[in-house]
């Protein structure tokens, strides 16, 4: 069965860093390309971060370009987001996700498995 | 403001049919696939429709997807309590990321 678990996520003062991981299993992770979506409170979907089945290719959205990176462990079957500068607009529950197929930075197919989203606040 | 443009709620009663507009451009929908996500009330969003009109394993056909143009359809028939949910469109853009729609909030009446 697939899974996708995330975790790291907390509060933190605008400014601060925080690190978020999704654990996943009963899939081949390396061969995926992993992706980060995010959802303000009340809000609808955000596109945040994409990495490659290699992890060679990384595409980040405008709003956290330069502030986050994003990353894998194909040997740990780890994804992670690392988020500095976080800023109030930042606070969002976020999802790590699956494509169907697509194994680049650069296709979509659908996202068929997601995590059960894990909430950062930005707060002070 | 999101790229793809889908009305803010719909609603039918129980049995009924629905339908769920998504609107965007060539540089998205028109030149790409479309996919569907239902979100449940404090759960993650899943893959209703991939492709245009292709369901994942375990997604019943009461659930279908359209594309025409630029614009993108997800049809609801036999509706039922438990369809209450968010809905989102989302494809490519040529501007190398993923866009979804601001989401539809479907009632049962």
């Amino acid at each position: 069965e697939v899974q996708l678990v995330e975790s790291g996520g907390g509060l933190v003062q605008p400014g601060g860093s925080l690190r978020l991981s999704c654990a996943a299993s009963g899939f081949t992770f390396s061969t995926y390309a992993m992706y980060w979506v995010r959802q303000a409170p009340g809000q609808g979907l955000e596109y945040v971060s994409a990495i490659s089945s290699n992890g060679g290719s990384t595409y980040y959205a405008n709003s956290v370009k330069g502030r986050f990176t994003i990353s894998r462990d194909n040997s740990k079957n780890t994804l992670n987001l690392q988020m500095g500068s976080l800023r109030a607009e930042d606070m969002a529950v976020y999802y790590c996700a699956r494509d169907l197929s697509c194994g680049g930075t650069d296709c979509y197919n659908g996202f068929d498995y997601w995590g059960q989203g894990t909430l950062v606040t930005v707060s002070s | 403001q999101s790229v793809l443009t889908q009305p803010p709620s719909v609603s039918a009663a129980p049995g009924q049919k629905v339908t769920i507009s998504c609107s965007g451009s060539s540089s998205n929908i028109g030149n790409y696939y479309v996919s569907w996500y239902q979100q449940l009330p404090g759960t993650a969003p899943k893959l209703l429709i991939y492709d245009n009109n292709k369901r994942p394993s375990g997604i019943p056909d009461r659930f279908s997807g359209s594309k025409s143009g630029t614009s993108a359809t997800l049809g609801i028939t036999g509706l039922q309590t438990g369809d209450e949910a968010d809905y989102y469109c989302a494809t490519w853009d040529s501007s190398l990321n993923v866009v979804f729609g601001g989401g539809t909030k479907l009632t049962v009446l």
